[in-house]
């Protein structure tokens, strides 16, 4: 069935440093891909997405790439923050119409 | 626009005992998911309604879990009776119309944690 695989955290980075989250799916057909990140004591919430491949999507500096032949949707930041510790969690959506989650990554960026 | 809503935020109840959670989706939201996220662990869908119907319930034990939705607004989801293995945060979610293939976007509410003892 489908699936899909996340870096395991806890990720630690000072600020202002380069972030990657590494995400790999396993799916039939094309399926939707998103990242949702969970900030403390609040729910989830859509942070990017791409539907199609190659397609980039981006959101408050992060963004990330559909890439097929990998089968890979890795989260990138250039320069995080502390406002940007959180769990971050990839995410596919199949024409089943089923949302299928990874583990999630917990980030935390020190001052 | 308000976002959906959940109570109990926090539940503590005995093992065997019975528990109820309650969710108000966005409105005129079409579709609404209940996901257990189990401690150190992605959201694992339990159960998917389109309005009033089911779409899916495959991974929902049913021998003890239920759930509706009336009117295809808001819902509940029931456990009973309730096992040391159903501690979890439950979350549930509404989306304008079936999420899948076309990138539709997942509103989470807050959730409901579960500590069963």
């Amino acid at each position: 069935g489908d699936s899909v695989t996340q870096m395991e955290g806890p990720v630690t980075l000072s600020e202002e440093a380069f972030l990657t989250i590494n995400c790999t799916y396993t799916a039939t057909g094309y399926p939707s891909l998103f990242w949702y990140v969970q900030y403390p004591g609040e729910g989830l919430q859509l942070l990017l997405k791409a539907t199609k491949a190659d397609d980039k999507g981006s959101n408050k500096g992060f963004e990330a790439t559909y890439r097929k032949e990998t089968t890979s949707f890795h989260l990138e930041k250039g320069s995080v923050q502390v406002s940007d510790s959180a769990v971050y969690f990839c995410a596919l959506s199949d024409r089943t119409y089923k949302y299928i989650f990874g583990t999630g990554t917990r980030l935390k960026v020190l001052a | 626009e308000a976002g959906v809503a959940q109570s109990p935020r926090y539940k503590i109840i005995e093992k065997r005992q019975s528990v109820a959670f309650w969710c108000n989706p966005i409105s005129g939201h079409a579709t609404l998911y209940w996901y257990q996220q189990i401690l150190g662990q992605g959201p694992k869908l339990l159960i998917q309604f389109q309005n009033n119907g089911v779409v899916d319930d495959s991974q929902l034990p049913k021998d003890r879990f239920s759930a509706e939705r009336l009117k295809g607004v808001d819902s509940t989801l029931k456990i009973q009776p309730a096992k040391l293995e159903d501690s979890a945060v439950y979350l549930c979610a509404s989306s304008l119309e079936l999420a899948g293939g076309f990138g539709d976007e997942q509103f989470f509410g807050p959730g409901t944690r579960l500590t069963v003892l």
